[in-house]
């Protein structure tokens, strides 16, 4: 049982590249999210799902896009990256009822 | 919206002190609330959690927290910390019966031997 697995560890990118940051669960749970954590800030959400097909916005959308064609698989997208998207993304999930968040080791991203 | 505030952004303390973290949170309904913490180079993980029932919940490593519902808080304490209590912890909610969760700034917690 892997839980929650995020892909890669560690990625440098140019201003303007693009990239995807991979989660994945084998726990079957319906609910996946990404946050962001930054010094001083903690962790702020970024995109949420609560189900294949749904996605919805959370604190900080703006430069990340997101889709969930299947249940154990909720990609993060920056399409056009930028210096202020340097920080650590964590992926969590959970089931119906617990609300109790799995977490990710984390994908620390930097922007150059 | 749902939102949270941690009094304290560094906290240091010896070891054998005691500790409380502060936490309040902006929601009208129904809440479920939530610690975790995050020690050096480990993923997160959940320290205790409110759903209903008895304010006063008992976590792992003799952390505890109590809720307030009149004061919007849920303080963590420990009555006696132990050098391996150094982490980052983290407040959250999220309103009761959803799964979209809100995490505060932090507390960064560093004990000396």
């Amino acid at each position: 049982n892997a839980g929650v697995t995020q892909t890669p560890k560690f990625q440098v990118l140019k201003t303007g590249q693009s990239m995807t940051l991979q989660c994945a669960q084998d726990m079957n749970h319906e609910y996946m999210s990404w946050y962001r954590q930054d010094p001083g800030m903690g962790l702020r959400l970024i995109h949420y799902s609560v189900g294949a097909g749904i996605t919805d916005q959370g604190e900080v959308p703006n430069g990340y896009n997101v889709s969930r064609s299947t249940t154990e698989d909720f990609p993060l997208r920056l399409l056009s990256a930028a210096p202020s998207q340097t920080s650590v993304y964590f992926c969590a999930s959970t089931g119906s009822g617990a609300n109790v968040l799995t977490f990710g080791a984390g994908s620390r991203l930097t922007v150059l | 919206a749902q939102s949270v505030s941690q009094h304290n952004h560094h906290v240091i303390l010896s070891e054998a002190a005691s500790l409380e973290l502060g936490c309040n949170y902006s929601y009208g309904g129904t809440v479920n609330l939530f610690w975790y913490v995050q020690y050096p180079g480990q993923h997160l993980q959940l320290l205790l959690k409110y759903f209903s029932g008895d304010p006063l919940v008992k976590g792992i490593k003799g952390f505890e927290a109590e809720f307030i519902k009149s004061k919007f808080s849920f303080n963590l304490r420990k009555p006696s910390v132990q050098w391996s209590d150094t982490a980052e912890y983290f407040c959250a909610v999220n309103a009761g019966g959803g799964f979209k969760t809100i995490f505060g700034a932090g507390t960064r917690l560093f004990v000396k031997a």
